[in-house]
């Protein structure tokens, strides 16, 4: 079973610039998240689709954060304009409940 | 606040040794699961226990609950290198019918040959 898939795997950008992530889950999974994980912390959820709804998006900021889930498969997160306190790992898991997540390798995104 | 809260925040013995680490939570769940973080990579797995299971074993790895204490452990036994890495439990509450993975602050485990 292919794992889930993220890209690009590091990425540097300026304050203020926009920055996109990609995420391609494991077949068959209907649950996609996208987690934040800043150094030294455990990651945070920011999104919950189930198939192609968004689920949870209480602690997405909406003023910056968007992510949407094309036909219930893959998924892109985006930030615009970035900060600097947004510098930090990008996840992306999914899963079949009643089972674990399957996370991604993240995205180290570092805003300067 | 996080829903749970790992102890000790790191942790350093020597292969062969084995290792325990424990995270508390605050709110009833229906599981607790462990994952593991290696250093600049995505987090892997390891065990999920229901709410009303009392122990689980994988392995090297055994993992107990006490939901009267809402409490969880993970003991590694026989330690290795390759153990060196980040532990997080993270819980989904009783009330989220969507699974939502709640994660503690993890604890860092360091393995010396």
């Amino acid at each position: 079973e292919a794992g889930v898939a993220q890209s690009p795997r590091y990425k540097i950008i300026e304050k203020r610039q926009s920055v996109a992530f990609w995420c391609n889950p494991i077949s068959g999974h209907a649950t996609l998240y996208w987690y934040q994980q800043i150094l030294g912390q455990g990651p945070k959820l920011l999104i919950q689709f189930q198939n192609n709804g968004v689920v949870d998006d209480s602690q997405l900021p909406k003023d910056r954060f968007s992510a949407e889930r094309l036909k219930g498969v893959d998924s892109t997160l985006k930030i615009q304009p970035a900060k600097l306190e947004d510098s930090a790992v990008y996840l992306c898991a999914s899963s079949r409940a009643p089972y674990g997540y399957t996370f991604g390798s993240g995205t180290r995104l570092t805003v300067v | 606040s996080q829903q749970g809260e790992e102890d000790p925040q790191a942790l350093s013995i020597q292969e062969g040794e084995n290792a325990t680490m424990n995270c508390s939570y605050k709110t009833s769940i229906n599981n607790l699961q462990w994952y593991r973080q290696n250093s600049g990579r995505g987090l892997v797995h390891l065990i999920l226990i229901r709410s009303n299971e009392r122990e689980k074993h994988s392995g090297r790895l055994r993992v107990t609950l006490d939901t009267s204490k809402k409490s969880s452990s993970l003991l590694i036994t026989a330690s290795r290198a390759a153990d060196t890495a980040s532990y997080f439990c993270a819980t989904v509450l009783a009330t989220d019918s969507w699974g939502k993975l709640q994660f503690g602050a993890g604890t860092q485990v360091v393995v010396t040959p």
